[in-house]
């Protein structure tokens, strides 16, 4: 069984510090991977993907993967209360002959930025 | 505006009942997803479909079935033999590719009667 495996939380940190998230998963031939937030009730919503080595910065948010360590993690900067939600990481697992590729998603970490 | 639309928000189900969930899309996206939520989970996949009048079972696919007769349209039907079907189920499409991100619908919310 392929795994995305992420801490559940609550991860509070205060107005204005750096959030970091992590995300570690099973299947070594995965090449994509994303971050959603979804905030209570609400869909997912797409905030980042990487899909090489190193990191990819959009604004307050900072993706890092190392393919090596079979690692992701997100980093927020100056967390806002508004940041507060859960935080989805989704890795691909294709299936090479058929040339689908589905989503793995991890259970998600809840971030609770504190005014 | 393009994007992912679902319907019922709200659905209830009785007992023996099957019943139906819309999904609608106008991204002009090949791929299609349903996922189930469960309280404090991550997202299951239920079906997929990369191309019209094709589809692929997921990790949870007993107790649900799916057409896909039109690009635009992936319903999902929640059979009477989901005995637990109690969830937030949500629709996704993408382009096909592994590189592709999914993007959603804003949900439909299943309950029992």
């Amino acid at each position: 069984q392929k795994e995305v495996e992420q801490n559940s939380g609550p991860l509070s940190v205060p107005e204005g510090a750096i959030a970091s998230l992590n995300c570690t998963y099973s299947d070594r031939v995965s090449q994509s991977f994303f971050w959603y937030r979804q905030y209570s009730g609400k869909s997912p919503e797409l905030i980042m993907s990487i899909y090489s080595n190193g990191d990819k910065e959009d604004g307050r948010f900072t993706a890092q993967l190392n393919k090596a360590s079979q690692y992701v993690s997100l980093l927020i900067r100056d967390s806002q209360p508004s940041d507060s939600a859960t935080y989805l990481c989704a890795v691909n697992i294709g299936t090479v002959n058929s040339g689908y590729s589905t989503l793995t998603f991890g259970k998600g970490t809840m971030l609770l930025v504190s005014p | 505006d393009g994007g992912i639309t679902q319907s019922p928000k709200y659905l209830f189900r009785k007992e023996g009942q099957n019943v139906t969930l819309s999904c609608e899309q106008n991204l002009n996206h090949d791929a299609m997803y349903w996922y189930r939520q469960d309280p404090g989970q991550g997202l299951r996949l239920i079906y997929y479909s990369q191309i019209v009048n094709d589809f692929q079972k997921g990790d949870i696919a007993e107790g649900y079935s799916v057409s896909r007769e039109k690009k635009e349209s992936f319903p999902l039907t929640v059979t009477s033999a989901q005995k637990n079907p109690t969830a937030f189920y949500l629709c996704a499409s993408s382009q096909t590719g592994v590189s592709q991100p999914q993007h959603f619908g804003d949900g439909t919310r299943l309950s029992i009667l």
